[in-house]
């Protein structure tokens, strides 16, 4: 089956600081991807669209300043978490579709903000 | 408001026994469902999508059903095993076909030996 790859799958970072997390789609094209969060037993929340060569679109409550996400190519998006603080603590997943619907996603990452 | 709701956090079975997981949605009108297999630490794998047209769906141990007029789907594991035990999740796409995924709160299942 197709492979989407998280990196990296953990991260520990000071509060204030800036951590980049990439998603790549190995076997397939993914002109859109999706970011998702998950706080320890609550389900997947989507945070945002990743649009190959424009602009994110972000759920509401999302704040698109604090996570900045480029997906400058077709195979590779990124989601930066800026000045980070303990309250985004959290499992990050990616996830890209093929055409046939089922979402392939990343094995995640999890933040640490100490 | 739009939900997408599993009717239980937590679900313990026997070995052996049938695993019956339940996805209810309100306000929203998919053109298909999909369920995946979350274990501890790791990102959600796809197990079985269901289209509205179908009302059932199988794949090995795995049945699916989508009852469009309740707005519900019931996910079944039969013959269950140790190795079943993990979060189940349902999800929806809202706008049909795009790969954007509105997640259920997911049930936990554990199988006993």
């Amino acid at each position: 089956g197709a492979v989407v790859s998280q990196h990296p799958s953990w991260v520990i970072c000071k509060s204030g600081t800036s951590v980049k997390i990439e998603c790549r789609s190995l076997d397939f094209q993914a002109t859109t991807m999706f970011w998702y969060r998950q706080f320890p037993k609550q389900s997947l929340m989507l945070m945002a669209t990743s649009n190959e060569g424009s602009k994110a679109t972000y759920e509401q409550g999302v704040e698109k300043d604090k996570f900045l996400i480029n997906h400058a190519s077709l195979t590779l998006s990124t989601l930066t978490v800026t000045s980070a603080h303990p309250e985004d603590s959290s499992f990050y997943i990616c996830s890209a579709s093929r055409s046939d619907a089922e979402a392939f996603f990343g094995q995640g990452t999890r933040l640490t903000v100490v | 408001s739009q939900k997408i709701e599993q009717n239980s956090e937590a679900l313990n079975i026997q070995e052996g026994k049938t695993a019956t997981l339940t996805c209810n949605y309100t306000n929203y009108s998919p053109a298909y469902l999909q369920w995946y297999r979350q274990d501890p630490g790791r990102g959600p794998v796809f197990l079985l999508l269901i289209r509205e047209n179908e009302k059932e769906k199988r794949k090995e141990r795995l049945k699916v059903t989508f009852d469009t007029t309740l707005k519900q789907s019931l996910f079944h594991i039969t013959a269950s095993q140790p190795a079943d035990s993990a979060t189940y999740l349902c999800a929806l796409d809202p706008t049909s076909n795009t790969g954007k995924l509105i997640f259920g709160q997911g049930t936990t299942l554990q199988v006993k030996p």
